[in-house]
C-alpha cells in the first residue's frame, strides 16, 4: 500500500506571495491533518479534515487554510507569506476518527525569502 | 492546556550501551500516547500507541511504557541506526479527533 504522498517536496517562494500544497492520504484514510514542523516550535497541528469538512484548527493566523476533496485528498493554501513560515509541512493521513494512528507523508520543504 | 516535555534534547550513546527517554505530559484526558521517530529530511515514523497507565508495547530494541504523568522509551544494545529523533505527543479526549500534540524530541546518537 503507497505511503502519504506530499507535492511539492520542495518550494522557495518570495514574502508576500502565496503557496498551494497537495497531500494524497493512503488509500482508503479519510482524515488527514496538517502540521508545521520548525526548529524553534516543533511540531505544531495546524488543521484536520475529515469527510471534506475541517474538524479542528489549531492556533495559526487566518492566512493558514486548507480543504479536502472527495477522493481525501488535502491541499493546504497560506497567503501574504512571511519569513517566519518557513518549514517543514506535514500531513498526516489515518483511517477514520475512531482509528488514531496517523502515518505522515515526507512533507513538503518551503523556504520563504 | 496540554503540554508534552521531552528529556534529554539530546543523548549520545555507544552501540550496546542501553539507556531511556523521557516523555512528561499533562492532559485533560488522555486518548493517547505516540512515540515517533524521524529521521533528517523525512516525516516522522509511527513506533507505538499508548492507551492507558500500566501499558507496555515493544518492538526490536525499543520499549515503550506509559504511567499517569510519563511515559519512557527505553533502548536496548542500540545501533547505529537507532540514530534519529523520538518524538513523543499526546491526543486529548473531547478536544477534536486527531490533534496531536507534540514534544520537542529527544535527538538519539549511536556511536558505533
Amino acid at each position: 500500500k503507497a505511503g502519504v504522498t506530499q507535492t511539492p517536496r520542495y518550494l522557495i517562494k518570495t514574502r508576500g506571495q502565496q503557496v498551494t500544497l497537495s497531500c494524497s492520504p493512503i488509500s482508503g484514510h479519510r482524515s488527514v491533518s496538517w502540521y508545521q514542523q520548525t526548529p524553534g516550535q516543533g511540531l505544531q497541528f495546524l488543521f484536520e479534515y475529515f469527510s471534506e469538512t475541517q474538524r479542528n484548527k489549531g492556533n495559526f493566523p487566518g492566512r493558514f487554510s486548507g480543504r479536502q476533496f472527495s477522493n481525501s485528498r488535502s491541499e493546504m493554501n497560506v497567503s501574504t507569506l512571511e519569513l517566519g513560515d518557513s518549514a517543514l509541512y506535514l500531513c498526516a493521513s489515518s483511517f477514520g476518527l475512531a482509528r488514531l494512528k496517523q502515518y505522515f507523508g515526507p512533507g513538503t520543504r518551503l523556504t520563504v525569502t | 492546556e496540554d503540554q508534552v516535555t521531552q528529556s534529554p534534547e539530546a543523548l549520545r550513546l555507544q552501540e550496546g550501551e542501553s539507556s531511556s527517554l523521557n516523555c512528561s505530559y499533562t492532559v485533560s484526558g488522555l486518548r493517547g500516547l505516540f512515540w515517533y521517530r524521524q529521521d533528517p529530511g523525512k516525516g516522522p515514523e509511527f513506533l507505538f500507541t499508548l492507551y492507558s497507565a500500566g501499558e507496555e508495547k515493544e518492538k526490536e530494541r525499543l520499549k515503550a511504557t506509559l504511567t499517569k504523568k510519563e511515559s519512557f522509551l527505553h533502548i536496548t544494545a542500540p545501533k547505529p541506526e537507532d540514530s534519529a529523533t523520538y518524538l513523543c505527543a499526546v491526543q486529548a479526549r473531547g478536544k477534536g479527533a486527531q490533534k496531536l500534540v507534540f514534544g520537542q524530541g529527544t535527538r538519539l546518537t549511536i556511536n558505533p
